[in-house]
């Protein structure tokens, strides 16, 4: 397997403008977590999924940010508009079961917004 | 509430010197623990666990955890660092009783000299 996906794996953009971030589970994997990574935060969870639905996502910072998962294989999270305190490394992980399994990080997005 | 905290921003070991990298919690059940590695741009990867059983955990590159009930405490360690151990190492915790998401502690940045 290879792993989970995430695209783009840097992206820079200019305030005001929409950032769409995606991430590929790994086949199989009944969950899907977003987090966001800062120096000043650390590791922050966004939201987490499960079969599809989302289940928890009161670690999403405001309405600006919104994700989605169509299918079992795909989820995206959107930002709009962006803004400069947004720029930080986005990780998507994956996990069989829910908090006793080990997630499997991503390479994770490093969004600059300038 | 449920809490991790990584007391020590910074480690530095010797190579060829045992390390431990501390970690304590606070949960009101019993605690599920878990320890990640990251590398320089790379996503989180997972070392080690403890759900239930021996205190004495055995993970990844040699690395081994301790669960001490009695102090809350889940310190990682090896008994000999190689300069590759160099990395920022994250524990996390969650409440077997609860429903809440894992907490994760800062970040240990450890650095392993030649």
């Amino acid at each position: 397997d290879a792993g989970v996906i995430q695209s783009p794996r840097h992206e820079v953009t200019e305030m005001g403008q929409e950032v769409t971030l995606r991430c590929k589970p790994i086949s199989g994997h009944d969950y899907l977590f977003w987090y966001r990574q800062t120096m000043m935060r650390g590791l922050e969870l966004l939201i987490y999924f499960n079969n599809n639905v989302p289940i928890d996502d009161s670690g999403m910072p405001e309405d600006r940010f919104s994700a989605k998962m169509p299918n079992a294989s795909f989820s995206t999270l959107k930002i709009q508009p962006s803004e400069p305190r947004d720029s930080a490394v986005y990780f998507c992980a994956s996990s069989f079961q829910v908090w006793t399994d080990t997630q499997y990080f991503g390479p994770g997005t490093r969004l600059t917004v300038l | 509430a449920q809490s991790v905290a990584q007391p020590e921003d910074q480690v530095n070991v010797a190579e060829g010197n045992p390390l431990t990298v501390k970690c304590t919690y606070s949960v009101s059940g019993n605690p599920y623990l878990f320890w990640y590695v990251q590398y320089p741009n790379r996503g989180l990867q997972f070392l080690l666990k403890y759900i239930t059983g021996d205190n004495l955990v055995k993970g990844s590159y040699g690395f081994e955890a301790e669960f001490n009930k009695s102090q809350t405490s889940f310190h990682l360690k090896k008994p000999s660092a190689l300069v590759s151990d160099s990395a920022l190492y994250f524990c996390a915790v969650r409440d077997s009783g609860s429903n809440y998401q894992l907490i994760w502690g800062a970040g240990t940045k450890l650095i392993i000299k030649p």
